[in-house]
């Protein structure tokens, strides 16, 4: 199974700025199958980025998606109130879509 | 409009069984893979099993592997997630998915408490 790392574990930042987040994978991800999602407490999870660099209908153009192999990349480009919420990547190209651990973007 | 309603969470004591279900609405259910996902308190996102279309596939965690059996009704719309022999540590919130480009749709979520 593919295990996914996130980092960093909390990201502090203020409104406007520029958020980074990565995703390891411990194997190549098949087909770039990597999914990035949103999630804010007592919400749904919402889907941000499939194949690891196409947004999802109704998405913002400032969430972007890079990276491919096992190196992965969530930017926002410039950070919105509604923004700072728990972010996670998934790989859904094996039988086992495991999430990686997280990352908290919190208002700094 | 795309609707995915999870039901049958509640408190259950160790050893015990619950039965999930997820109703879906606004799509050809048969024809997507759907999941089962869930959240425990402070925890991030887990998992939890997969069912193709058909039932031709199915895979679980291996936390909950020889537990919980995952199955869908086609005919109702229906997803369904039998949870035997519960421990403390699947107390969590459990969501279904729709399975495409990783899983595009989400239910609210039903909470399960796994206690004495």
């Amino acid at each position: 199974e593919i295990v996914l790392t996130q980092s960093p574990g909390t990201l502090s930042l203020s409104p406007g700025e520029r958020a980074t987040l990565s995703c390891r994978a411990s194997q190549s991800v098949s087909s770039n199958f990597l999914a990035w999602y949103q999630h804010k407490p007592g919400r749904a999870p919402r889907l941000l980025i499939f194949g690891a660099s196409t947004r999802a209908t109704g998405i913002p153009d400032r969430f972007s998606g890079s990276g491919s192999g096992t190196d992965f990349t969530l930017t926002i480009s410039r950070l919105e109130p509604e923004d700072f919420a728990v972010y996670y990547c998934q790989q859904y190209g094996d039988s086992f879509p495991l999430f990686g651990g997280g990352t908290k973007v919190e208002i700094k | 409009e795309v609707q995915l309603v999870e039901s049958g969470g509640g408190l259950v004591q160790p050893g015990g069984s619950l039965r999930l279900s997820c109703a879906a609405s606004g799509f050809i259910f048969r024809s997507y893979s759907m999941n089962w996902v869930r959240q425990a308190p402070g925890k991030g996102l887990e998992w939890v099993s997969s069912i193709s279309s058909s039932s031709s596939y199915i895979s679980y965690a291996d936390s909950v592997k020889g537990r919980f059996t995952i199955s869908r009704d086609d005919a109702k719309n229906s997803l369904f997630l039998q949870m035997n022999g519960l421990r403390g540590e699947d107390t969590a919130v459990y969501y279904c998915a729709r399975n495409w480009g990783g899983s595009d749709f989400w239910g609210q979520g039903t909470p399960v408490t796994v206690s004495s």
